[in-house]
């Protein structure tokens, strides 16, 4: 495989469910990213991971839990979520996190907390 | 601070029609510019950059110049095909930090 690739691409989950998202890239990039899409609001960007080290957490609530066990991967750990967590959860990557970097985005994870 | 503004969608189009998509920005320093363009059921992909000013990307038939004196990124095509239908976002990084910040995206969609 080629790319950004997510799984699941589909999750349904109550609000006491722990679930996982799971990110892996293939471009041999050292930056990755979890963002939130949800219906007619922009793209949020919840965690920044750069050298499997976090350098960015946007005020996200703590019921989402990152994990970046290589440079390759990247964890949303989920735990009690609320419905307006529903969306859809993109991953991205790029080569270094600079400020000229391309982002490769992911096809996504769609999400709803019933 | 940092900020992106595009035109609401959607934008219903007949194929072979011209297209603009406005984007406007505001930010401090020299930002790059860029559209993403999303494709039903998948995530986004990068359609075009510019770094600096006057600078004009294109790809696939589409183009967008970077305009600092009205800080502006429109996107246009001159002949659209009904599998341009997407949601197309504009997004500015600046230099100071590797954070994309995107607009709200505009949803077209082109009638055969």
């Amino acid at each position: 495989e080629t790319g950004v690739t997510q799984t699941p691409r589909h999750l349904v989950m109550g609000m006491t469910n722990k679930k996982s998202l799971k990110c892996e890239q293939h471009l041999g990039h050292n930056a990755m990213y979890w963002y939130k899409q949800s219906a007619k609001k922009p793209l949020e960007l919840m965690f920044v991971y750069n050298f499997k080290e976090q350098t960015e957490n946007n005020s996200v609530p703590s019921r989402f839990s990152p994990e970046c066990p290589n440079s390759s991967h990247l964890f949303l750990h989920l735990h009690t979520l609320q419905p307006e967590d529903s969306a859809l959860y993109l991953c991205a990557s790029s080569q270094d996190g600079g400020p000229e970097d391309t982002q490769y985005f992911g096809p996504g994870t769609r999400l709803t907390v019933l | 601070g940092n900020s992106v503004t595009q035109m609401e969608g959607p934008v219903t189009l007949s194929e072979e029609a011209f297209l603009t998509i406005n984007c406007t920005y505001t930010a401090t320093g020299y930002p790059s510019l860029f559209w993403y363009v999303q494709y039903p059921g998948e995530g986004l992909q990068l359609l075009l950059k510019a770094t600096k000013a006057d600078d004009k990307g294109s790809n696939k038939g589409f183009e967008a110049t970077y305009r600092k004196e009205t800080t502006s990124f429109h996107l246009e095509k001159g002949s659209v095909q009904v599998s341009d239908s997407a949601v197309y976002f504009c997004a500015l990084l600046y230099s100071s930090a590797s954070k994309i910040i995107f607009g709200s995206g505009t949803r077209l969609s082109i009638r055969p």
